[in-house]
């Protein structure tokens, strides 16, 4: 079984600070993990990736997320936020050991940028 | 525009009447997945074919769920004898997956259906 924890239901941040959104995963092989972004009444849009290599992983809008295997964490940062990132963030993690791909997301973070 | 494209976005429904959606995935995509997202919450996967095999179903997948994909391109949700807990926005997602690479999955704007 695989799952995802996001301890926080909102994050607040005023526009031009650093924003960190909180992810933990458990899953029983490896861990692919994943952000998604999503907009009112919309999808949810890809921001970035950790399958192998580098623990820091870059991605889109300046988004970059940190991959700690001893914590399984894998938290969402920006250096500088801005108000046009305020929206539903998701973690998702699928097992990388399985063929499957069912991808588990976590219950959301609603980021909050104030100017 | 070439992403996923979900049609309808809203569908509005007396309960037990039957629906159908439909997704139109990425078109070099080999799989397709659903989801089912309610308000507040994260997606829960359905289900998810690689070409027109339905590969695996999740238990949400109730008797009154049935998705195809028949020529491995877009697919049908239909959901029969609707009940009030069917209200949520249903997602689909496509990704190309191969051995050389893992592709993220790349999700539609969904179909929003409401039970009256």
């Amino acid at each position: 079984a695989q799952s995802v924890a996001q301890p926080e239901d909102q994050v607040n941040v005023a526009e031009g600070n650093p924003l960190t959104v909180k992810c933990t995963y458990s899953v029983s092989g490896n861990p692919y993990l994943f952000w998604y972004v999503q907009y009112p009444n919309r999808g949810l849009q890809f921001l970035l990736k950790y399958i192998t290599g580098d623990n820091l992983v870059k991605g889109s809008y300046g988004f970059e997320a940190e991959f700690n295997k001893s914590q399984t964490s894998f938290h969402l940062k920006k250096p500088s936020a801005l108000v046009s990132d305020s929206a539903l963030y998701f973690c998702a993690v699928r097992d990388g050991s399985n063929a499957g791909n069912m991808l588990t997301f976590g219950g959301g973070t609603r980021l909050m940028v104030k100017p | 525009d070439t992403g996923v494209s979900q049609n309808p976005r809203h569908k509005i429904t007396k309960r037990g009447q039957n629906v159908t959606f439909r997704c139109d995935p990425i078109s070099e995509h080999n799989r397709l997945y659903w989801y089912r997202q309610t308000l507040g919450q994260g997606p829960e996967f359905l289900t998810y074919f690689q070409n027109e095999a339905q590969l695996e179903k999740s238990r949400l997948l109730s008797d009154r769920f049935s998705a195809e994909r028949p020529k491995g391109s877009f697919s049908t949700l239909e959901i029969q004898r609707t009940e009030q807990g069917d209200s949520a926005m249903y997602l689909c997602a496509s990704s190309s997956v191969n051995l050389v690479s893992n592709q993220p999955q790349h999700f539609g704007d969904g179909t929003r259906l409401s039970i009256l």
